[in-house]
């Protein structure tokens, strides 16, 4: 079955230590992201990854660091969790291509994270 | 830069009603894409659409449609005969051609009441 898999769904952690949240596409998908959703703000992206080794900041990198090191997977790194940082969280892959008129497909989300840093 | 404007925080119908959900963009890329996302009570977040700028051929897919007016640089979004089940907070999102960013905005709450 084609998925988005996040770990752990939900996590309640103290501020400064430091926690990863793992994500993992079984679809061979180039583009993979993560964003945090807070009530009033929408989705928020923090960073996005057009495929390995190649990661950017979207519109909230602060305090949060990824890595690309293989394509099925795009983990979401605190090094030190604030209570700012308590959110939900979503991981989304898609196909994208740089042809004109193609560009990136549908994204495909985990079923999200449920971060409280206290 | 870019930028997802849900004037609607939220709506309220009653069931069969038709409802509109609201969408303007801005965009200085000629080339982008914009979607509809669709995300129930129950939390997962679920793709409606997808429409590039070079079709701007509304869609109707049963009882949902999308209005795509460059023009006015909107992307409408339509229910017909509303049902209880299509209570959810949708989201429309746009990524222009030279970014990799995909921008949402924040979102519409609709409720459909029995």
């Amino acid at each position: 079955e084609a998925q988005v898999t996040q770990n752990p769904r939900y996590l309640i952690t103290v501020t400064g230590k430091k926690l990863t949240v793992t994500c993992s596409q079984n679809m061979n998908h180039e583009y993979m992201s993560w964003y945090r959703q807070d009530p009033g703000l929408g989705l928020r992206q923090i960073y996005y990854s057009m495929n390995v080794e190649v990661t950017d900041k979207g519109d909230v990198p602060e305090g949060y660091k990824v890595s690309r090191k293989e394509k099925r997977n795009f983990p979401l790194i605190l090094e030190s969790p604030s209570p700012n940082q308590t959110s939900l969280y979503f991981c989304a892959s898609s196909l994208y291509s740089d042809l004109v008129g193609s560009g990136p497909g549908e994204l495909f989300f985990g079923e999200g994270s449920r971060l409280t840093v206290l | 830069a870019q930028k997802v404007t849900q004037a609607q925080t939220e709506i309220s119908v009653v069931e069969k009603e038709d409802v509109t959900l609201d969408c303007v963009y801005e965009t200085r890329d000629t080339t982008y894409y914009l979607f509809w996302y669709k995300q129930p009570p129950s939390g997962e977040l679920v793709f409606l659409i997808r429409r590039n700028s070079f079709d701007e051929q509304n869609e109707i897919s049963g009882r949902y449609s999308w209005n795509f007016q460059k023009s006015t640089s909107s992307f409408n979004f339509t229910i017909t005969a509303s049902q209880v089940v299509d209570s959810a907070v949708y989201f429309c999102a746009l990524k222009g051609g030279s970014q990799g960013n995909l921008i949402f905005g924040k979102g519409t709450k609709l409720s459909v009441k029995p």
